[in-house]
């Protein structure tokens, strides 16, 4: 089974500077996704951005962008210019990508609480 | 465009009592998940839906919840009798996703937190 590693239960940042949260994962699985989402205290999960296990360069969305190590099994996300509005929890979510069981369950790490100071 | 929407938001019960929560997907959205997240800790996946058929469901509880998708659009879920360690938020999750495609996005609902006295 696959599992998902934060080793990190708060972060803090200060506003305009970059922070960095790690995600570690372990799948023998060869092709498959990765994703960071964003609980704000509303509950509801956003996505923040997605990476293919089969795409070797690393995936941006605007000021948020990650280092995928796929040998290492790691996906870490970092922020830059950290802005009051990124202050959540973020976790990293792991989705295998094979269509034959047609099972597409998310499977969750438990989560970075970030702070974001002014 | 209209999110996934889900009721209650809040829902308190004493232990061994029922509760159900309600789902309604993004509209043409094929496949519908109920998500577990107790506090402290990521979702787990309860159940998946693909239209009005079971996709997964090896982690829900079955002897306690249930869970249906009348139609394939709404659906609820359903807890009988509740304990204790049912307090969590339930999420609802949808995407476009059918078999064959490739994988589109989930898009969650705002949850329900449920408070298990």
């Amino acid at each position: 089974a696959q599992t998902v590693t934060q080793s990190q239960p708060e972060m803090s940042v200060q506003e305009a500077e970059t922070v960095t949260l790690s995600c570690t994962y372990d799948t023998s699985e060869s092709d498959y996704y990765l994703f960071w989402y964003k609980q704000p205290p509303s509950r509801q999960m956003i996505l923040v951005i997605r990476q293919e296990a089969y795409k070797q360069q690393n995936a941006t969305e605007n000021r948020f962008s990650v280092n995928f190590q796929k040998a290492a099994k790691s996906f870490s996300l970092k922020i830059s210019d950290s802005q009051l509005g990124d202050a959540a929890m973020y976790f990293c979510a792991y989705r295998s990508a094979s269509l034959t069981s047609g099972s597409e369950k998310l499977v969750f790490g438990k989560g970075t609480k970030l702070t974001v100071n002014p | 465009e209209a999110g996934v929407a889900q009721s209650p938001r809040y829902k308190i019960i004493e232990k061994r009592q029922s509760v159900a929560f309600w789902c309604n997907p993004i509209s043409g959205h094929a496949t519908l998940y109920w998500y577990q997240q107790i506090l402290g800790q990521g979702p787990k996946l309860l159940i998946q839906f693909q239209n009005n058929g079971v996709v997964d469901d090896s982690q829900l509880p079955k002897d306690r919840f249930s869970a249906e998708r009348l139609k394939g659009v709404d659906s609820t879920l359903k807890i009988q009798p509740a304990k204790l360690e049912d307090s969590a938020v339930y999420l609802c999750a949808s995407s476009l996703t059918d078999r064959g495609m490739v994988s589109s996005k989930a898009f969650f609902g705002q949850g329900t937190r449920l408070t298990v006295v």
